[in-house]
């Protein structure tokens, strides 16, 4: 059973500390998004990477998110520093090739910034 | 401009009621459609697409949603919902890559 997995599932931390987030794509899946979602602005976007180069990072805050693949099976996106205006649910997905197919969702990382 | 509006935060519906989620959209271009579930603490499940063909299509669930293009609507419909349908719902557009739009969601409560 295919899935994407996202750890860690839970995360509080405190004001100005550093949040990796990882995720592990469906293998043979391509393309990996992060979406950041909240009660205020729903799903956002973040980035969005095929073939472990990043297409489209415009909608991460450049000043304190990074995103990366350092390989297939893992992205990465990391908060440095942390704020509490991050705390939000976050979310990978990967898709299989190009164009516009299903993307497959993770359960997310709930991250709180006191 | 390009946009998503999903008009109702909140769908109250009795258990075996019909129900319709509307979904409308903006675009200049070519879309493609998208209906996702999302059922509490879990992530988003693809309930069904449009890409091209019959302009009806059946997800799964029981739920189907028909794309209108003149209307630039693909409200999503079940015939008679249950209390497992309880979720929230996210119709999502993709404007002719495979980036998608979401809209703000709607909760979809089952009233036993």
């Amino acid at each position: 059973d295919a899935r994407v997995t996202q750890t860690p599932r839970h995360k509080v931390t405190e004001m100005g500390q550093e949040v990796t987030m990882r995720c592990q794509p469906i293998l043979g899946h391509n393309t990996v998004f992060w979406y950041r979602q909240t009660m205020m602005q729903g799903l956002e976007l973040l980035a969005y990477f095929r073939n472990r180069a990043p297409l489209d990072d415009s909608g991460m805050p450049k000043d304190r998110f990074s995103a990366e693949m350092p390989d297939a099976t893992l992205a990465t996106l990391k908060i440095q520093p942390s704020e509490p205006r991050d705390s939000a649910v976050y979310f990978c997905a990967s898709a299989r090739a190009s164009g516009v197919n299903e993307q497959f969702f993770g359960p997310g990382t709930r991250l709180t910034v006191l | 401009a390009q946009s998503v509006t999903q008009l109702d935060s909140q769908v109250p519906v009795f258990e075996e009621a019909p129900v319709e989620l509307r979904c409308n959209y903006s675009s200049s271009v070519s879309v493609y459609l998208f209906w996702y579930v999302q059922y509490p603490n879990q992530g988003l499940q693809l309930l069904l697409k449009y890409l091209s063909g019959s302009t009806l299509v059946k997800g799964i669930n029981g739920f189907e949603a028909e794309f209108n293009k003149s209307q630039t609507s693909f409200h999503l419909r079940k015939p008679s919902v249950h209390i497992s349908d309880t979720a929230e719902y996210f119709c999502a557009v993709s404007f002719g890559n495979e980036k998608l739009t979401f809209g703000t969601g709607t909760r979809l409560t089952i009233i036993p």
